[in-house]
């Protein structure tokens, strides 16, 4: 069965870090890989799509890569509304999710 | 603005039946895919199914077991859930969710409605 495996399942950080949250494939998807910010009590919301395209109105400071099987999501300087929970998806299949929260 | 409302949930008890109705507004349903995903309290996201923008054409997940049926109104610019034989893992937040069609991200999603199975 199509796996979408992400890590670290938990992270914690602090304001202006630069952090990194990778989403593994366990097949060639191409560049068919989306990224989702949740926050608490709140509905996910779209960031990246495509693997590299940024979503209307979402800062640049989020920024993804990659191709094939393996993918990141950057946040290049935390920022407090940032602290969220994020998730991968291809297709139906999403991965477990990265808690990021504060240091 | 695009938007969609989701509503009826509820506490039920297992073996229970319940209809979740999602209401789109600020664009037509019957163009986009439509798809329903449900998040257990403190767990991740998982998807149930979908409904193709031709309004017939539906896929579920395997836990789904037949259990779940999505439908559409367009006259009334609505989606459903059609949940049977509710069990107590079906506990869960149920998002509505649009995508442009095939290979397209979830660009839209409800607010969610929190479905109870507790005897």
């Amino acid at each position: 069965d199509f796996q979408m495996t992400q890590s670290p399942s938990s992270l914690s950080a602090s304001v202006g870090d630069r952090i990194t949250i990778t989403c593994r494939a366990s097949q060639n998807i191409s560049a068919s890989l989306n990224w989702y910010q949740q926050k608490p009590e709140k509905a996910p919301n779209l960031l990246i799509y495509l693997a590299s395209i940024l979503q209307s109105g979402v800062p640049s400071r989020f920024s993804g890569s990659g191709s094939g099987t393996d993918f990141t999501l950057t946040i290049s300087s935390l920022q407090p509304e940032d602290f969220a929970t994020y998730y991968c998806q291809h297709s139906w299949s999403f991965g477990q999710g990265t808690k990021l929260e504060i240091k | 603005e695009e938007q969609l409302v989701e509503s009826g949930g509820g506490l039920v008890q297992p073996g229970g039946s319940l209809r979740l109705s999602c209401v789109a507004s600020g664009f037509t349903l019957r163009n986009y895919w439509m798809h329903w995903v449900r998040q257990i309290p403190g767990k991740g996201l998982v998807w149930v199914g979908r409904l193709k923008s031709d309004g017939t054409d539906t896929a579920y997940a395997d836990f789904v077991k037949g259990r779940f049926t999505i439908s559409r109104d367009n006259a009334k610019n609505t989606v459903y859930l059609q949940i049977n034989s509710l069990r107590n893992e079906d506990t869960a937040v149920y998002y509505c969710v649009r995508d442009g069609g095939e290979g397209t991200p979830f660009e839209i999603w409800g607010q969610g409605t929190l479905v109870t199975v507790s005897s």
